[in-house]
């Protein structure tokens, strides 16, 4: 099937760890995306990529990092600066044409305990 | 700042009803798009329309854009209880590659 995963579905960190988030595509896309959901909100851009090796920040950048080094991955570090990382991770890939689609993968819900 | 806002924030009807909501943004757009998400999930992509464009359908879905008044409404005929989820939209604000959601409106549509 082709698709865009995410490890884990859940995930717990005690205060101070850094945790990593998995995002992986089968689509041959070139761009991916990494949004953060609050209850009750819409998404938030936090880093996105159009091109291995090569990564933006979006709105909410600090506190989190990310590396492209394949195509098919995007992982996502919410490190111990992330003042607030409870929240729900959606990772998104898509082609970089002038309109395109978003496919999104089933997230992760990080607790922060 | 959100680029998009949905109206309403919720929404409530019966099965068979229409449902309409609203998405207004802020600066010139390449394209405009609706996604869906069911509760705890990942968004779907239901439809996109372009700037030059002003009305699109897919199956039960009409999206109309109104690119003077920077809006544009998803309509849904004749609803189902399994529609029942968050609708969002999401704009690129000119940059092809980097995409803008609202907070959404929440759709129960009661059997």
């Amino acid at each position: 099937d082709g698709g865009i995963t995410q490890s884990p579905k859940y995930l717990f960190r005690k205060e101070g760890q850094n945790v990593t988030l998995s995002c992986e595509q089968n689509l041959n896309h070139d761009a991916m995306y990494w949004y953060r959901q609050d209850p009750g909100q819409g998404l938030r851009l936090i880093y996105y990529s159009q091109i291995v090796n090569d990564f933006q920040k979006g709105d909410i950048a600090e506190g989190y990092s990310v590396s492209r080094e394949k195509k098919e991955s995007f992982p996502l570090t919410v490190t111990s600066a992330q003042k607030n990382p409870t929240a729900f991770y959606l990772c998104a890939s898509s082609r970089t044409s002038r309109y395109n689609e978003q496919f999104f993968g089933p997230g992760t819900r990080l607790t922060v305990l | 700042s959100q680029q998009g806002e949905e109206d309403p924030q919720a929404l409530s009807i019966q099965e068979g009803e229409n449902a309409t909501m609203n998405c207004s943004y802020k600066t010139s757009i390449n394209n405009l798009q609706w996604y869906r998400q069911n509760s705890g999930r990942g968004l779907v992509h239901l439809i996109l329309i372009r700037s030059n464009e002003r009305e699109k359908h897919s199956g039960r879905l009409r999206v109309t854009l109104d690119t003077s008044k920077k809006s544009s409404s998803l309509l849904i005929t004749a609803s189902r209880a399994a529609d029942t989820a968050s609708y969002f939209c999401a704009t690129d604000a000119g940059n092809f590659n980097k995409f803008y959601f609202g907070s959404g409106t929440k759709l129960n549509v009661k059997p």
